[in-house]
């Protein structure tokens, strides 16, 4: 069974970068089949889609938020990670890692989520 | 404002049939598969239906889902106060080269 775990720091100052990982097990992440993403729920709020990356290299990114979002993809540890420069406090929000099928469109396998709170 | 559009609540009686709507346009919905998240309160969202119409191994058959043209209905059956949850709509926009979400719709079981 596919499982993915979000990690990095809870709280992070405004202006500075936001970095997460996502660890994957049980499946690697080296597929052509899907790709690996991450999605934010700001608190009380919906789900906003952040951009998803395949191992090959190919990434799209949310257009709102291209400018200041990175993923990227380490194979070696099967893990992939997510930094967001130049943070306020509207970034605050449950990050979220997730699995995306290129056929379906779908996100099929999620973390359990991690709050980033940014505030000085 | 999400690129789809879904109402913000619907609510219907234990053992009722309720649909959620679903509308985008031809970027998104009407070239592309929908799928249907439920979040239940405080945990992560899980898929509900894929390519459109399709329940993954698990999810029991009183949740259903269609499409036709740009939009897409979330079908629940049998209502059951585990039902009450946010329910997302979502699908790949090929104008923003994205995935795109609803805003989402309470659903509360009286």
């Amino acid at each position: 069974q596919l499982q993915l775990q979000e990690s990095g720091p809870g709280l992070v100052k405004p202006s500075e970068t936001l970095s997460l990982t996502c660890s994957v097990s049980g499946g690697s992440i080296s597929t052509s089949s899907y790709s690996w993403g991450w999605i934010r729920q700001p608190p009380g709020k919906g789900l906003e889609w952040i951009g998803t990356m395949y191992y090959s290299g190919n990434t799209y990114y949310n257009p709102s938020l291209e400018s200041r979002v990175t993923i990227s993809v380490d194979t070696s540890k099967n893990q992939f990670s997510l930094k967001v420069s130049s943070v306020t406090a509207a970034d605050t929000a449950v990050f979220y890692c997730a699995r995306w099928g290129r056929a379906s469109a779908a996100l099929d396998y999620w973390g359990q989520g991690t709050l980033v709170t940014v505030s000085s | 404002q999400s690129v789809l559009t879904q109402p913000p609540s619907v609510s219907a009686a234990p053992g009722q049939k309720v649909t959620i709507s679903c509308s985008g346009s031809s970027s998104n919905i009407g070239n592309h598969y929908v799928s249907w998240y439920q979040q239940l309160p405080g945990t992560a969202p899980k898929l509900l239906i894929y390519e459109s119409n399709k329940r993954p191994s698990g999810i029991p058959d009183r949740f259903s889902g269609s499409k036709s043209g740009t939009s897409a209905t979330l079908g629940i059956t049998g209502l059951q106060t585990g039902d009450e949850a946010d329910y997302y709509c979502g699908t790949w926009d090929t104008s923003l080269r994205a995935g795109v979400f609803g805003g989402g719709t309470k659903l509360t079981v009286l």
